[in-house]
């Protein structure tokens, strides 16, 4: 029962890099989520999905675009880091009107 | 727009002490409320979750909140404190039966031997 994943665990960017942030979830959920968490911010909602195909903005959608191509797969991407994404990154799924599953998140930092 | 304010981001207790996390809400519609944990290098867990009917919720690991609808609270409370409790605590809030959470900022318990 491995319930929400992600992958990597760790990563370190130069700013102006990209790279891809992988969440896969296996509890067939239908709304999956991207939060960032920062010290002292909680967490704030990057993007989410309500289903396979669609993708909406959150609270701080700016630098990041999202996937949802397949119903399990959630995928996060960041065009051209920033050290100001440095942050810890929480992906989380659910089906309809029931409370969310975090995954263990993903630590990134930004030189 | 709905907000959440944790009072204290940090609280510290005695082992076998009174836990009290205290969380208040803004919310334009009926609000459902949630309290999540966090340990160290992990992901957040759903401790309890108040939806409607019975306003007094309890949770897992003896962990209770009362919503509150006149003083727009739902503090969290345990009567006694483990040393397994020390962890972040997050309350959030969303509108009605739509699950896109807005958090709080944490508080973080300590709990002292």
């Amino acid at each position: 029962n491995a319930g929400v994943t992600q992958t990597p665990k760790f990563r370190v960017l130069k700013t102006g890099q990209s790279m891809t942030l992988l969440c896969a979830q296996d509890m067939n959920h239908e709304y999956m989520y991207w939060y960032r968490q920062d010290p002292g911010m909680g967490l704030r909602l990057i993007h989410y999905s309500v289903g396979e195909g669609t993708t909406a903005k959150g609270e701080v959608p700016d630098g990041y675009n999202v996937s949802r191509l397949k119903k399990q797969n959630f995928l996060l991407g960041l065009e051209s880091a920033a050290p100001s994404q440095t942050s810890v990154y929480f992906c989380a799924s659910s089906y309809v009107n029931s409370p969310l599953h975090f995954g263990n998140g993903t630590r990134l930092t930004v030189t | 727009a709905q907000s959440v304010t944790q009072l204290g981001s940090h609280v510290s207790v005695s082992e076998g002490a009174l836990v009290l996390l205290r969380c208040n809400y803004s919310s334009s519609v009926p609000p459902y409320l949630f309290w999540y944990v966090q340990y160290p290098n992990q992901g957040l867990q759903l401790l309890l979750k108040y939806t409607t009917g019975a306003t007094l919720v309890k949770g897992i690991n003896g962990f209770e909140a009362e919503f509150k609808k006149s003083e727009t609270s739902f503090h969290l409370t345990k009567p006694s404190a483990h040393m397994s409790d020390a962890a972040e605590y997050f309350c959030a809030v969303s509108k009605g039966s739509n699950y896109k959470l807005t958090f709080g900022k944490g508080t973080l318990l300590t709990v002292n031997p």
